[in-house]
């Protein structure tokens, strides 16, 4: 089974409609993120959460919100879908225990189409 | 301001020689740095690190380079396989850690 899981894995969706993706980790992971992708922009942090009683702003928050509801759990919530919001979101997780380089684990992505 | 750049968009090379993988970074606060790679539909996989005190670090066919002076740092995979054809992302944090800042990526096409 994977370590980390997302649902759904593809959504279509249109303008103003709220959307939710889910994340959840088997992995015991304190810290988790959630990323998007587009095409020859990379990889941009959203929010990240280094505990369930922590959540921070990435560089790219605007429109978007975070829950964390457990250790295993975070999802990322657009309360008014639109256009530009289109791209492959990726939730990460990552255990500040293990010391040195903070190495993430990816989930498998979530492709978001909003028309 | 993109503090990691892959000005490369692309790489293709032929099966067995050595691909070379570039990254430059302009906060010199970073001090560690990683490499991911990402094939189409599953999320990036992480390949290998480097701390600043060190300036290499190697693990089987992948070795990571990092000069401090120049803000640079590459990934060399030697030999080549088309199994390595994928989408690779440099990325680096200040301090132990702490989040991650990625680059845009580079396509890597590995010839039979």
């Amino acid at each position: 089974d994977a370590d980390v899981t997302q649902t759904p894995r593809n959504r279509i969706t249109k303008t103003g409609k709220r959307i939710m993706l889910e994340c959840s980790q088997t992995k015991g992971h304190d810290r988790m993120y959630w990323y998007r992708q587009d095409p020859g922009l990379g990889l941009r942090l959203i929010y990240y959460s280094f505990d369930v009683k922590d959540i921070n702003k990435g560089e790219i928050s605007d429109g978007y919100s975070v829950s964390r509801q457990a250790q295993a759990k975070f999802s990322l919530s657009l309360e008014s879908a639109i256009p530009n919001q289109t791209a492959l979101y990726f939730c990460a997780t990552s255990d500040p225990r293990s010391g040195g380089a903070d190495t993430q684990y990816f989930g498998p992505g979530t492709r978001l189409t909003v028309l | 301001d993109q503090q990691v750049k892959q000005n490369s968009p692309s790489l293709s090379v032929q099966e067995g020689r050595i691909s070379i993988l570039n990254c430059d970074y302009t906060n010199s606060m970073f001090d560690y740095f990683l490499w991911y790679k990402k094939y189409p539909a599953e999320g990036p996989t992480f390949l290998i690190s480097i701390s600043s005190i060190k300036d290499k670090n190697e693990d089987g066919r992948f070795t990571v380079f990092l000069n401090k002076s120049a803000k640079h740092l590459s990934l060399h995979i030697v030999p080549s396989q088309p199994g390595d054809s994928a989408v690779y992302f440099c990325a680096a944090s200040e301090g132990a850690n702490s989040k991650l800042t990625f680059g845009k990526g580079i396509t890597l096409s590995v010839r039979p």
